[in-house]
């Protein structure tokens, strides 16, 4: 079956550092990728995607490249700020039939926390 | 559009009892999705629908668990009786039509943090 991977967190970073979570899935067939964040009290949102291979992700400063050789999508960003702690998912969905279609499988999240 | 709506926020209720959560998804979406996160299980797929139609209900812990949609603009998911373990925020979330119009993407509610003593 399909499954996400997350780096176990959490994550605690000073203001400015550099950001990495990483993400490895395994899916049959051509998954679409996803980054979902959640901040305190809400609902996940929508970060970034990639739909095929080799496709970068970005919004906010925050990019992820597809990676079907090494099954991978990890997150990236140059300079995190406080406003960026928050719980990052990752996940997966595979268009292949009706029955597939939009649903996701998501990691197991990863907390960042980043302080002044 | 006023996204994903969701209520209550937040419900307590005792062993035993029913619990009915509600969903407002984003009008002309066709999908819904409901799913659980807790802090051990992190987020789980109970349901979903496609065009108001149950497509996978797998995720669906018991059948003490239903869940219902009677409308494009409204479903519901009920716990009866409720027990402790059933404390977790659910999600409501929906989806449009096509990849064209980003099917993949799903936008979330707030969520309906329950808390059963």
């Amino acid at each position: 079956g399909n499954s996400v991977t997350q780096m176990e967190g959490p994550v605690t970073l000073s203001e400015e550092a550099f950001l990495t979570i990483n993400c490895t899935y395994t899916a049959t067939g051509y998954p679409s990728l996803f980054w979902y964040v959640q901040y305190p009290g809400e609902g996940l949102q929508l970060l970034l995607k990639a739909t095929k291979a080799d496709d970068k992700g970005s919004n906010k400063g925050f990019e992820a490249t597809y990676r079907k050789e090494t099954t991978s999508f990890h997150l990236e960003k140059g300079s995190v700020q406080v406003s960026d702690s928050a719980v990052y998912f990752c996940a997966l969905s595979r268009l292949a039939g009706g029955t597939s279609y939009g649903k996701l499988t998501f990691g197991q999240g990863t907390i960042l926390t980043v302080h002044p | 559009d006023a996204g994903v709506i969701q209520s209550p926020r937040h419900e307590v209720t005792e062993m035993g009892q029913e619990v009915t959560l509600r969903c407002k998804p984003i009008s002309g979406h066709n999908s819904l999705f409901w799913y659980r996160q807790t802090m051990m299980r992190g987020l789980e797929l109970l349901i979903y629908f496609n065009n108001n139609v149950p497509i996978d209900d797998s995720g669906m812990p018991e059948d003490r668990f239903s869940a219902k949609m009677p409308n494009a603009s409204f479903s519901t998911l009920k716990i009866q009786p409720s027990e402790p373990r059933d404390s977790a925020v659910y999600f409501c979330a929906s989806s449009g039509m096509g990849p064209s119009s980003g099917a993949n993407v799903l936008t979330f509610g707030a969520g309906s943090r329950l808390t059963v003593l």
